[in-house]
């Protein structure tokens, strides 16, 4: 079945203890991406990856880093955790859109961190 | 920037009730338009699409049709379903073949028997 899979699901940590939350896609997809989900906010996009190696920041990078070592993995780290990184995490994949021909995003079922 | 604007939330409707979810949007070049719909628990999942104007997307009896001139893309259902509430997301993808998703914040159907 194709999926992205994350892990875990929940996650609740205190200040400053680094975590990793996993991202893993079956599809041989190019693009990966990872989003929060903020009330009111909608989804906002932390960092994307158009191929293996090749990574760049979203909107709202601050705090998170990312690695593509392999083309189906794509963590999200955070190395020291705050509060204000309290949120839904849902990490994404697609193809690579060639000109003019945009392809749907498939998106795992999230990760809910709490941050105390 | 781009940006996607949608009516708040929650709307509340009964079984068989007709839906509209107001989307607009400001974008340079011509985006690519897509609603997202979220049931509970669960992440992301493309609902429709249209990636020109007067271009109109249709799934499940979902459809929603892009116009220009306005800059809209209105949800629409004629007859609702409990099985529809969930979240629902306007989005658009800038036209440079760069698939970043610039999204709206979400509007949350509850429909009730």
């Amino acid at each position: 079945e194709a999926q992205v899979t994350q892990n875990p699901r929940y996650l609740i940590t205190v200040t400053g203890k680094k975590l990793t939350v996993t991202c893993s896609q079956n599809m041989n997809h190019e693009y990966m991406s990872w989003y929060r989900q903020d009330p009111g906010l909608g989804l906002r996009q932390i960092y994307y990856s158009m191929n293996v190696e090749v990574t760049d920041k979203g909107d709202v990078p601050e705090g998170y880093k990312v690695s593509r070592k392999e083309k189906r993995n794509f963590p999200l780290i955070l190395e020291s955790p705050s509060p204000n990184q309290t949120s839904l995490y849902f990490c994404a994949s697609s193809p690579q859109w060639p000109s003019g021909s945009p392809y749907e995003q498939y998106f795992g079922p999230g990760t809910r961190l709490t941050v105390t | 920037g781009n940006s996607v604007t949608q009516m708040e939330g929650p709307v509340t409707l009964s079984e068989e009730a007709f839906l509209t979810i107001n989307c607009t949007y400001t974008a340079t070049g011509y985006p690519s338009l897509f609603w997202y719909v979220q049931y509970p628990g669960e992440g992301l999942q493309l609902l429709l699409k249209a990636t020109k104007a007067d271009d109109k997307g249709s799934n499940k009896g979902f459809e929603a049709t892009y116009r220009k001139e306005t800059t809209s893309f209105h949800l629409e259902k004629g007859s609702v379903q409990v099985s529809d509430s969930a979240v629902y997301f306007c989005a658009l993808s800038e036209s440079t073949g760069f698939q970043k998703l610039v999204f709206g914040t979400g509007t949350r159907l509850l429909v009730s028997p």
